[in-house]
């Protein structure tokens, strides 16, 4: 089956600098990778995803980049502010139509 | 639009005990999910329906663990009897289509004694 590997698992970064976090997959099927961000206690909400189509999306401050051939995709975050400090959670699905598999997470904190 | 409901929000049980969970789904999305999410870890998912029909419970614990989702909307998940390992936020989600956002709800927040 699908294997998500996410890493890091924790990383800290000061407010204004940039984050970056890479998944692996190991399903040359898979053909659609979201980002999650979980802030504590609360429910993971969708952040930015990319079709294996593109390489590259962006929305403002958060960039997703996809390199099909190596089986990897990273989430990028510039200008980090305080309110970014979550957990971020990325995902495939194994197969291409099938429920996405996720990364165990990586804990983003953004010191003032 | 009204999202994903899920109760009850919190549950204390003692191990062997039984305990059951709801979700409503966002009207219009024929795919749910339950997904395990223990602490420190991502979510795990147990069971996708499409409609009222099982696509996929290759990771349900079958001998402790049922959901059913009758007409097509609401599920309830069950577990029975309770483990320690249990202790887990049990996700449910719905999506419009399959590799589509998933909508989470607020997640059910069990701990097995």
């Amino acid at each position: 089956g699908e294997n998500v590997e996410q890493h890091p698992s924790t990383l800290s970064v000061q407010e204004g600098d940039s984050a970056v976090i890479k998944c692996t997959y190991s399903d040359s099927a898979s053909n659609y990778f979201p980002w999650y961000k979980q802030e504590l206690g609360k429910r993971p909400q969708l952040i930015i995803d990319i079709r294996s189509n593109v390489g590259e999306k962006k929305d403002q401050r958060i960039a997703v980049t996809l390199n099909k051939t190596a089986k990897h995709f990273s989430l990028h975050i510039t200008e980090t502010q305080p309110e970014d400090s979550a957990v971020y959670f990325c995902a495939a699905p194994p197969g291409g139509n099938t429920p996405l598999v996720f990364g165990k997470g990586t804990r983003l904190s953004v010191i003032a | 639009e009204a999202g994903v409901a899920q109760s009850p929000r919190y549950k204390i049980i003692e191990k062997r005990q039984s305990v059951a969970f709801w979700c409503n789904p966002i009207s219009g999305h024929a795919t749910l999910y339950w997904y395990q999410q223990i602490l420190g870890q991502g979510p795990k998912l147990l069971i996708q329906f499409q409609n009222n029909g099982v696509v996929d419970d290759s990771q349900l614990p079958k001998d402790r663990f049922s959901a059913e989702r009758l007409k097509g909307v609401d599920s309830t998940l069950k577990i029975q009897p309770a483990k320690l390992e249990d202790s887990a936020v049990y996700l449910c989600a719905s999506s419009l289509v399959i590799t589509g956002e998933l909508f989470f709800g607020e997640g059910s927040r069990l701990t097995v004694l």
